[in-house]
């Protein structure tokens, strides 16, 4: 079992959409999460971290469940540029590593 | 400088042959970081650096693998004897080591073994 797991989609909505993405985690010591963004054959770029009061950036809206280990990502009002992957990662306590889930593919679609 | 720049941008090299490729992280970044995402795949971590040690090259994927960091600023990743399944992209970022959570990626080289 990969220890970040996302559902890799694609994940097909309509612009103006609400679309919502779960990412679970297998290590209960992780500590600090994040959304990344990939565009494709591009690096991956900061989206957004996940705190377990939620956080909410524009149309963005991340959680984080530690009882259940999970994280969620929603997207409100989508847009065509919102067409990307999106990756869920996890960090554990002492180590600066990321560890990656495999992505969830969105496409809003016009 | 403005952000973190990897070299080459593509390779294609011959099965067995030796490849190098660069990092250059943001000024002032303490903390490197190489990873590598095969086709489909998430990225895989590789090995990190804190200044010019690696505390952490678990990573790495056999002894074909090896990298190094020197004057805690530019770092290569050699792979020698190369195979058919290094293919990937490999990733470069840096973070600050203080507000370290936060890592800048660089835009990756993409290595084709024929």
């Amino acid at each position: 079992r990969k220890e970040v797991e996302q559902d890799p989609g694609p994940f097909n909505v309509p612009e103006g959409a609400t679309v919502a993405f779960n990412c679970t985690y297998s290590n209960s010591a992780s500590q600090s999460f994040f959304w990344y963004r990939q565009d494709c054959r591009k690096e991956p770029k900061l989206l957004m971290s996940v705190y377990s009061s939620g956080n909410e950036d524009g149309r963005f809206t991340a959680q984080l469940n530690r009882a259940s280990q999970y994280i969620s990502l929603l997207i409100r009002d989508s847009k065509l540029s919102d067409s990307a992957t999106y990756l869920c990662v996890a960090t554990t306590s002492g180590t600066y590593k990321y560890i990656f889930g495999t992505g969830t593919r969105l496409k809003v679609l016009a | 400088g403005a952000g973190v720049s990897q070299s080459p941008s593509n390779k294609v090299t011959e099965k067995g042959k030796d490849v190098e490729l660069r990092c250059d992280p943001i000024s002032g970044h303490t903390a490197l970081y190489w990873y590598r995402q095969s086709l489909g795949q998430g990225l895989e971590f590789l090995i990190y650096f804190q200044g010019n040690s690696a505390p952490d090259k678990s990573g790495l994927p056999s002894d074909r693998f090896s990298a190094e960091r020197t004057g805690g600023s530019v770092s290569t990743l050699t792979i020698q004897r190369t195979q058919q399944e290094d293919s990937a992209v490999y990733l470069c970022a840096s973070s600050s080591g203080t507000d370290s959570w936060w890592y800048t990626f660089g835009s990756g080289t993409r290595l084709t073994v024929v």
